[in-house]
């Protein structure tokens, strides 16, 4: 079973600040999801990322398969960014996605 | 932009109710899934189906679930006697096809068992 850990939990920063979110997981997996989550509840798929990095727009997302760890970073935040960024993973041989705990973040004006 | 959607946005139900969950992923995705997220809690997988069957399912997925594609289109989640603990956000989400596509949610039904 993958366990999947966020940090931090919450996050509130000024607007324009550099953001950097991280998750590990526990067991190899075959891609990893970053989400995103506004206050209404729907999701959205931000990244799917097997190695190396990926860049939209402000984001980037990162992932180093040796350690286990990815990284989601937002530049030049803005308010709008405030939302829930939740990291999932997809193991070997399986669609499913098990889903990290979210990191709350938010943006101050 | 082809999207998946959900009906209804809200339930609201009596405990021991029967309740449908309905769901239309994008038209040429092949692997659909249920998710719940429990309020204040992470979303957890449910269900997934391929070929008009169950492929894998959760622990949480008991006697008291059901899924099926009744016309091709719809996505179906069923709850047949409802619990308090089931209150929580349901999530369908559909792939194109295995190995390394991007996952495509719903915005979501909020069921509440009152």
């Amino acid at each position: 079973k993958n366990e999947v850990e966020q940090s931090p939990q919450n996050l509130t920063a000024q607007e324009g600040e550099f953001i950097t979110i991280n998750c590990s997981y526990s067991v190899g997996i075959s891609a990893l999801h970053w989400l995103q989550q506004h206050p209404g509840g729907g999701i959205v798929s931000l990244f799917m990322l097997s190695s190396g990095k990926k860049k939209h727009g402000r984001l980037i997302a990162t992932i180093n398969i040796q350690e286990k760890h990815s990284s989601l970073h937002i530049t030049a935040s803005h308010p709008r960014d405030s939302a829930v960024y939740i990291c999932a993973v997809n193991n070997f041989g399986n669609e499913k996605l098990t889903f990290g705990t979210g990191t709350r973040l938010t943006i101050i004006p | 932009e082809p999207e998946v959607t959900q009906t209804p946005s809200h339930q609201v139900t009596q405990m021991g109710q029967e309740v449908i969950l309905r769901c239309v992923p994008i038209s040429n995705h092949l692997y659909f899934y249920w998710y719940r997220q429990i309020l204040g809690q992470k979303v957890e997988f449910l269900v997934s189906f391929y070929n008009n069957e169950i492929s894998e399912k959760s622990e949480i997925f008991d006697d008291q679930f059901s899924v099926e594609r009744p016309d091709g289109s719809n996505f179906t989640l069923k709850i047949r006697s409802t619990k308090l603990e089931d209150s929580a956000m349901y999530f369908c989400a559909s792939i194109e096809r295995r190995g390394g596509y991007q996952q495509f949610f719903g915005p979501g039904t909020r069921l509440t068992v009152l």
